[in-house]
């Protein structure tokens, strides 16, 4: 089973600023099958990048992700209010299973 | 629009079955996998199972498997999550969320229902 590993934590950044965020695989994983979401508190998860660098319907060009076999980032260019929220990473693996990462929890400073 | 839409909160005792709901609209709910992810509060995602409802093809994370039980309806286009006797430890929201491509396993959840909360207490 891949594992997916998210740092840091935590971040703390004020609006304006730039984000980056780090999703680690155990193993090699496909660029096409790698995910983020960001979910704010009392809401569900919303799909922001799919095939580790397409974003998803609607969401708007300051969420960009990149990467490739273990190593893949979210980046968000210029924060904005809205933006603070816990965010995931997700891949489906040849194990034919979905795993996500822990989470980063991305806070105003 | 797309839309899943899940049943509402449920309180229940230990060893009480449940069944909870997430009916699909704006799509053909047949040629989409529909899964299903737990949240145990204030933790991460965890993905618990996915189903075809074209056939009922049904597939285990094998943390969950054994666990719980997925099915669907498709003449009324809805998938199920039940268990046949909960535990405290399945309180947690739990999301249906439906695979963004038709047909395709390789894929990614998009979009999501709003949750279901079970809690389970004595």
């Amino acid at each position: 089973e891949i594992v997916l590993t998210q740092s840091p934590g935590t971040l703390s950044l004020s609006p304006g600023e730039r984000a980056t965020l780090s999703c680690r695989a155990s193993q090699s994983v496909s660029s096409s099958y790698l995910a983020w979401y960001q979910q704010k508190p009392g809401q569900a998860p919303r799909l922001l990048i799919y095939g580790a660098s397409s974003r998803a319907t609607g969401i708007p060009d300051r969420f960009s992700g990149s990467g490739s076999g273990t190593d893949f980032t979210l980046t968000i260019s210029r924060l904005e209010p809205e933006d603070f929220a816990v965010y995931y990473c997700q891949q489906y693996g040849s194990s034919r299973m979905y795993t996500f990462g822990q989470g980063t929890k991305l806070e105003i400073k | 629009e797309v839309q899943l839409v899940q049943s509402g909160a449920e309180v229940k005792k230990p060893g009480e079955s449940l069944k909870i709901s997430c009916k699909g609209s704006g799509y053909s709910f047949t040629s989409y996998w529909i899964g299903w992810v737990r949240q145990m509060p204030g933790k991460g995602l965890e993905w618990m199972g996915i189903i075809y409802p074209g056939d009922s093809d049904t597939r285990y994370s094998p943390s969950f498997q054994g666990q719980v039980t997925i099915s669907a309806d498709k003449s009324i286009s809805t998938a199920y999550l039940q268990w046949s006797s909960l535990k405290a430890s399945d309180t947690a929201m739990y999301y249906c969320a439906r695979l963004l491509l038709p047909d395709l396993l390789q894929n990614w959840f998009d979009p999501w229902g709003q949750g279901t909360l079970v809690t389970v207490s004595s």
